[in-house]
This record gives structure tokens, sequence and C-alpha cells, in this order.
């Protein structure tokens, strides 16, 4: 129990173009989803906190015009990484809590690697 | 904001040894404290998890330890496998979940 899926798994774009990435919460309801970026061999950084219907909230620093999260039911949250540029290549993991035995528990997918031309 | 540290940033070990990963945290709100493994290219698995009202957790070969006065925690990985070489993260939340990752610590194990 408790997966998160992702997609796509990983993604080529143009500079200056959009992308959109997927997370699934595959069989439970995600009260809370969570978006991270890890850079290489660099750890994972809280990007932004989303429960459904709600807006997100964004870390420090992470700006919420160039990435847009939204989380339109229990299952599904998305996020937009607008206009993206060379320095948006990255690893973006999504994570889902609210399954398995503690509503604590952050359950994450496999991940979405962007790079950027 | 929780600022988490962790040590070492790599460690090498025999094939049956002992591995202990430590960290520490800033703020004595948090009372979560997960263990995540890593494979290059993967997600983050967790492995084992205590919470602020238990001083130690054991699950077959994995422990964790938890000192809240002192603020620092540790991962006890004992008779250690090749399986096992992976980046191990440490993390803290508090009530409001939000999850504050050390850098990691990449293991080896020597065969």
């Amino acid at each position: 129990g408790a997966v998160v899926s992702q997609h796509p798994s990983w993604v080529i774009c143009k500079s200056g173009t959009s992308v959109k990435i997927e997370c699934r919460s595959l069989d439970f309801q995600a009260t809370t989803m969570f978006w991270y970026r890890q850079f290489p061999k660099q750890s994972l950084m809280l990007m932004a906190t989303s429960n459904e219907g709600s807006k997100a909230t964004y870390e420090q620093g992470v700006e919420k015009d160039k990435f847009l999260i939204n989380h339109a039911s229990l299952t599904l949250s998305t996020l937009t990484v607008t206009s993206a540029h060379p320095e948006d290549s990255s690893f973006y993991i999504c994570s889902a809590s609210g399954g398995g035995a503690s509503t604590d528990t952050q359950y994450f997918g496999p991940g979405t690697r962007l790079t950027v031309l | 904001g929780e600022n988490v540290e962790q040590h070492p940033s790599t460690l090498s070990v025999q094939e049956g040894d002992s591995a202990v990963i430590k960290c520490t945290y800033s703020d004595s709100a948090s009372n979560y404290f997960p263990w995540y493994k890593q494979e290059l290219g993967k997600r983050p698995q967790l492995i084992i998890d205590i919470r602020s009202n238990v001083g130690e957790k054991k699950d077959q070969r994995i422990a964790v330890t938890l000192n809240k006065t002192a603020k620092h925690f540790s991962l006890h990985i004992t008779e250690t496998q090749p399986e096992d070489s992976a980046v191990y993260f440490c993390a803290a939340s508090r009530d409001d979940y939000k999850l504050s990752f050390g850098a990691g610590t990449t293991v080896t194990v020597r065969a």
C-alpha cells in the first residue's frame, strides 16, 4: 500500500516552454502533497506544500508564479514549471501523506528528471 | 526554520560491519524523525521512523535512537550487506508535517 506515481519520469524541453508534472496517490487519499527539488548529489529541498482544494504554500525563495501547483483532488497534484530555463533542470519529486499507518508519513513518487535545453 | 545536520557525508564499511549515521536538529518542536534510503536516480524509500515520545526503535538490522534533550538522532545498520549501499537521508518535522532533510550520507559496503 501507499504507492505514489509520477508522470512523466523524464522530460526534455526547450527554454521558454512550460512543463507539467503529475503526482498521483494510487491506493490512498492524500490529504497533503509535497513537491521537492533535488540537484545532483544534493539533498531534497521542499518547494511547496499543497492540500486538496486550497492554494499551495510555497517555501521561501520559491517563485509561486513560476512553479504552479494544483491539487485538484485527494489523489492528484500537478506541478507546472512555466517558462522553463536551463537552471530549472533538476530532479523533481513529489510525496504524499495520508496513507499508511500514520498520517504524517510521506511516501515519495519516483521523480521526474527535467532537462531544459 | 528547522536545520538538520547529518554526518558523515560518506561512509565506507566492510560487509558485515555496522554503520552509524548521526543527525542533529535545531527546532525543539520537531516531533517526527524519518530515515530514507535513496538509490541513484530513484525515489527515497522510508526505512524507519521514530517519534518524539520514543527513545529507540528497531526493525531487524536497522535501529534508530533519539535523544530529545540533545536534539540528535542516529541510524544504526548492523551486519551490513552490499545492497545497503545507497544514500541515506535523515529528516525532521513538526506538526505541519513539512520535512527538513539532512544533506545525506553516501554509504558504501565493501564486499
